[in-house]
């Protein structure tokens, strides 16, 4: 298993350029997320997807968009990329299910670093 | 809402001493609790979790932490840190059961641990 697999590694963009980062995992997994990491800021949820066909808000969504392809994969666009959108992302997904053995941890992707300039 | 407070964003500690990290949270509902590390221009991995019964949580790498619930407090703790522990440290939250925010995690900043020799 690849766990969770995000592409590219690097991007440097111009100011005003656009630009999807990609994710998918393999672990069947129902929910995903998108974070950015910023010195001092600990991660900050962008969006999220709990589940397939849904798509949510989370703490900084402005600047971006997401799309939830199917269950494996949750893309990230920056429609006019800002040198505030430079930073680290991380995609994660996990599974929350209500039976015994339930398991809410996150299993993170090795992150894509972003410099706009 | 949530939030995660990880008291200390830098703890220096010589290789062999005893560590500890804190962490506080807030939440009206009950929650879930984690301790990811993240390895320089790595992702995060999972160190430990709380979900339910004893409140001490024994994780890799020789970790543990301690659910206070009294307190609202998950405090990760080594008796003999490494040189190879030298990184940073999250802690997060999860709300138990809240809908379409189910599994959805809060972060807390971050701590540095380094390892000196």
């Amino acid at each position: 298993n690849a766990g969770v697999t995000q592409t590219p590694k690097f991007q440097v963009l111009k100011t005003g350029q656009s630009m999807t980062l990609q994710c998918a995992q393999d672990m069947n997994h129902n929910s995903m997320y998108w974070y950015r990491q910023d010195p001092g800021m600990g991660l900050r949820l962008i969006y999220y997807s709990a589940s397939e066909g849904t798509t949510d808000k989370g703490e900084v969504p402005n600047g971006y968009n997401v799309s939830r392809l199917n269950k494996r994969e949750f893309s990230l666009r920056l429609e006019s990329a800002a040198p505030s959108q430079t930073s680290v992302y991380f995609c994660a997904s996990s599974v929350q299910t209500a039976t015994g053995g339930l398991s809410y941890e996150q299993y993170f992707g090795p992150g894509t670093r972003l410099t706009v300039t | 809402a949530q939030s995660v407070t990880q008291l200390d964003s830098q703890v220096p500690v010589f290789e062999e001493a005893p560590v500890e990290l804190r962490c506080n949270y807030s939440s009206s509902v009950s929650v879930y609790l984690f301790w990811y590390v993240q390895y320089p221009n790595q992702g995060l991995q999972l160190l430990l979790k709380y979900l339910s019964g004893s409140t001490l949580v024994k994780g890799i790498n020789g970790f543990e932490a301690e659910f206070n619930k009294s307190q609202t407090s998950f405090h990760l703790r080594k008796p003999s840190v490494h040189i190879s522990d030298t990184a940073e440290y999250f802690c997060a939250v999860s709300e138990v059961g809240r809908g379409s925010t189910l599994g959805r995690l809060y972060f807390g900043r971050g701590t540095q641990l380094t390892v000196w020799p």
